[in-house]
């Protein structure tokens, strides 16, 4: 699977935009970009997951870069609940062992 | 809550103790996980169940031995640990191994081997 990259941290104001950017310029053309997320000492949370077209549900809305080698997960109203940890994940397609390979993800902190 | 739980959520035990962790799913899944997550590390893939049949080990010390009766339960044995295993043990659970389907955690075991 491709790595991913990401910032570390990041700030974001209460009731604003959060936008987590992650790199994953190896990515190829059978492989996902999963997020989850991992709030303090529980287990880590599906977020979104999309191949190239961008994708919504009622957590966030992911968009892809044209050329897939990165892609934003946008949490459109943060909320002071909203602080984890963010992993962003590419995955193949056919993978068939189910592995997911996360990394040190972003660390969110939103502000009141 | 995930449909996923896990007992104990804490455990303290001496190298020479036997232990084991509990993971069950009330999601009707197939596919059943055991991740590491050590502090200040990424989490570590352990073990990887598929209909009941271990399909992955990740290069695991024999000392942590999982077991799946059956789909919605997962074990995981441990023996003779080293304080090193000290770490957030989690259960995942999804419907099955292939990509299409996201992966469900549960909250967790927190471990310290003393």
């Amino acid at each position: 699977d491709a790595k991913t990259t990401q910032p570390t941290s990041m700030d974001c104001a209460e009731g604003r935009a959060a936008n987590l950017p992650c790199n994953h310029s190896t990515i190829s053309g059978n492989e996902y970009v999963y997020w989850y997320r991992q709030i303090h000492s529980q287990g880590p949370q599906y977020i979104i997951h999309g191949l190239k077209n961008n994708e919504t549900n009622e957590m966030a809305s992911l968009i892809i870069t044209e050329d897939r080698k990165s892609s934003t997960l946008i949490l459109p109203h943060a909320t002071l609940r909203d602080t984890a940890v963010y992993y962003c994940i590419v995955r193949e397609i056919y993978n068939q062992g189910g592995k997911l390979i996360f990394g040190q993800g972003t660390e969110l902190s939103v502000k009141p | 809550e995930t449909g996923v739980t896990q007992t104990p959520r804490h455990l303290v035990m001496g190298m020479t103790n036997k232990k084991s962790l509990k993971c069950e799913q009330h999601l009707g899944h197939n596919a059943m996980y055991w991740y590491k997550q050590s502090a200040k590390k990424p989490l570590e893939l352990m073990f990887v169940y598929n209909f009941k049949e271990q399909t992955e080990n990740n290069s695991v010390p024999s000392r942590f031995s999982p077991e799946c009766p059956n789909s919605s339960h997962l074990f995981l044995h441990l023996h003779t640990l080293q304080p090193e295993d000290s770490a957030l043990y989690l259960c995942a659970s999804s419907q099955e191994v292939r990509s299409t389907y996201e992966q469900y955690f549960g909250p967790g075991t927190r471990l310290t081997v003393t």
